[in-house]
């Protein structure tokens, strides 16, 4: 079965901080990860996803297969960053299904 | 262009009472996928739809069933309704469903049984 796992609920930093929020996945196929956000009063949305290698509002993520950890990382945190933040993993063929992890809350502040 | 729509935005059914809630995706995209989000569970696959067939389900009981209509656009039905089953429940949509492929989020439906 395939797993997310974001082992910090809240995670609490200073503007200009450099930034990490875990995720660790368990999947005995090929994953496929992203980093989903939910700014305040917002919906959820794509932030980034691993296979486009991409910097998202200065946000990158590498996918560590032999550590199996996708961790979301910003090298120095902007208040505007404060939201929620959600590692999901997407499953292939006809059991498509995208699993997330129980989020984790970032704070940044001034 | 619209995002993906979710009706109600909030629903208070009594316990053993039916909920249905509603979803219309964006336009263009097939695929419509149910979530639950309980407090502190976070984010659980309840279903997949796409194409107006019931592609991969979660661990839910039966009481847990949708469906896809032609324009895309699905419901879900919840049957004799349990106090645990009060949680956000949020509807996304996608083009394919395909592992790459962006799901795009709904506001959710706030459902409450008492």
């Amino acid at each position: 079965a395939q797993r997310v796992t974001q082992p910090e609920k809240l995670l609490s930093v200073f503007k200009g901080a450099p930034v990490e929020l875990k995720c660790n996945y368990s999947y005995s196929g090929s994953p496929e990860l992203f980093w989903y956000v939910q700014y305040s009063r917002q919906r959820l949305q794509l932030l980034l996803r691993h296979i486009s290698r991409e910097s998202i509002k200065g946000f990158t993520a590498d996918l560590n297969k032999g550590e199996t950890s996708f961790h979301l990382k910003k090298p120095f945190a902007q208040e505007e960053d404060s939201a929620m933040y959600y590692c999901a993993l997407a499953s292939g063929g006809s059991n498509y299904k995208l699993t997330f992890g129980k989020g984790t809350l970032l704070t940044v502040n001034p | 262009e619209a995002g993906v729509t979710q009706s109600p935005t909030h629903l208070i059914k009594t316990r053993g009472q039916q909920a249905t809630l509603r979803c219309s995706p964006i336009s263009g995209h097939t695929s419509v996928y149910w979530y639950q989000q309980a407090l502190g569970l976070g984010l659980q696959f309840l279903l997949w739809y796409d194409e107006g067939e019931e592609r991969n389900r979660g661990n839910f009981p039966p009481r847990f069933s949708g469906r896809q209509f032609p324009n895309y656009s699905s419901e879900l039905n919840v049957n004799a309704l349990e106090l645990e089953d009060s949680a956000l429940y949020l509807c996304a949509s996608s083009s394919l469903g395909y592992r790459n492929t962006e799901a795009f989020f709904g506001q959710g439906t706030r459902l409450t049984v008492v």
